[in-house]
């Protein structure tokens, strides 16, 4: 089936220092990947959405310059949380879509990022 | 109005009980219907997709989609203390699967 590795697992920065989070699609090509904030106890929260080669989609009331996505490849999205906050502290997921829509949407494990 | 609307519970069921989760969609362009599992601190996990209305059986799990209704169901018989997680349901629009919708997440405990 289809696998989305999803690294780190877990990060802890310091407040205004930046954290890549990376996503790769191990077994499918990605041609769309979308990238998801979650808060405890609370659904998933579509921050943006990104096709291969192109600039991200970005969801309403998320900034696009705190929040840098790169979609450089079929396989791998990445994240970038600038000049981090506490208040930027969640569990963050990213989701990766093929071509056969059979698989639906496979997501990554997720990265817990906690801002100090 | 939200997209999707799921009951957040808790729900909690002894082993062995058939466990029904619920979600209403408001949107009928919706074609797509997904039910996600997802144990605490992990990513969520596709159990079920279904496509347009009807049912599917996968094993002990059976997801149901009554779009003149705009209801989807899942249930899952024989319930096991494993069944334990947050089950999400999702949907999609279009004849092409375009992003989703996510319903809150039902919080589920099957206790042995």
């Amino acid at each position: 089936g289809a696998v989305v590795s999803q690294h780190p697992s877990r990060v802890i920065c310091k407040s205004g220092t930046s954290v890549k989070i990376e996503c790769r699609s191990l077994d499918f090509q990605a041609t769309t990947m979308f990238w998801y904030r979650q808060f405890p106890k609370k659904s998933l929260m579509l921050m943006a959405t990104s096709n291969e080669g192109s600039k991200a989609t970005y969801e309403q009331g998320v900034e696009k310059d705190k929040f840098l996505i790169n979609h450089a490849s079929l396989t791998l999205s990445t994240l970038t949380v600038t000049s981090a906050h506490p208040e930027d502290s969640s569990f963050y997921i990213c989701s990766a879509r093929g071509t056969d829509p059979a698989y639906g949407y496979t997501f990554g494990s997720g990265t817990r990022l906690t801002v100090v | 109005q939200k997209e999707v609307e799921q009951d957040p519970g808790p729900l909690s069921v002894p082993e062995g009980a058939i466990v029904s989760l619920n979600c209403t969609y408001s949107n009928s362009a919706f074609q797509y219907f997904m039910w996600y599992r997802q144990y605490s601190r992990k990513g969520p996990e596709l159990l079920m997709y279904t496509y347009s209305s009807g049912n599917k059986e996968d094993g002990r799990f059976t997801a149901q989609v009554d779009k003149s209704s705009k209801y989807i169901s899942l249930f899952i018989r024989d319930s096991q203390p494993s069944d334990s997680a947050t089950y999400l349901c999702a949907s999609s629009r279009g004849s092409t699967l375009g992003r989703l919708y996510f319903g809150r997440g039902t919080q589920l405990t099957v206790w042995p």
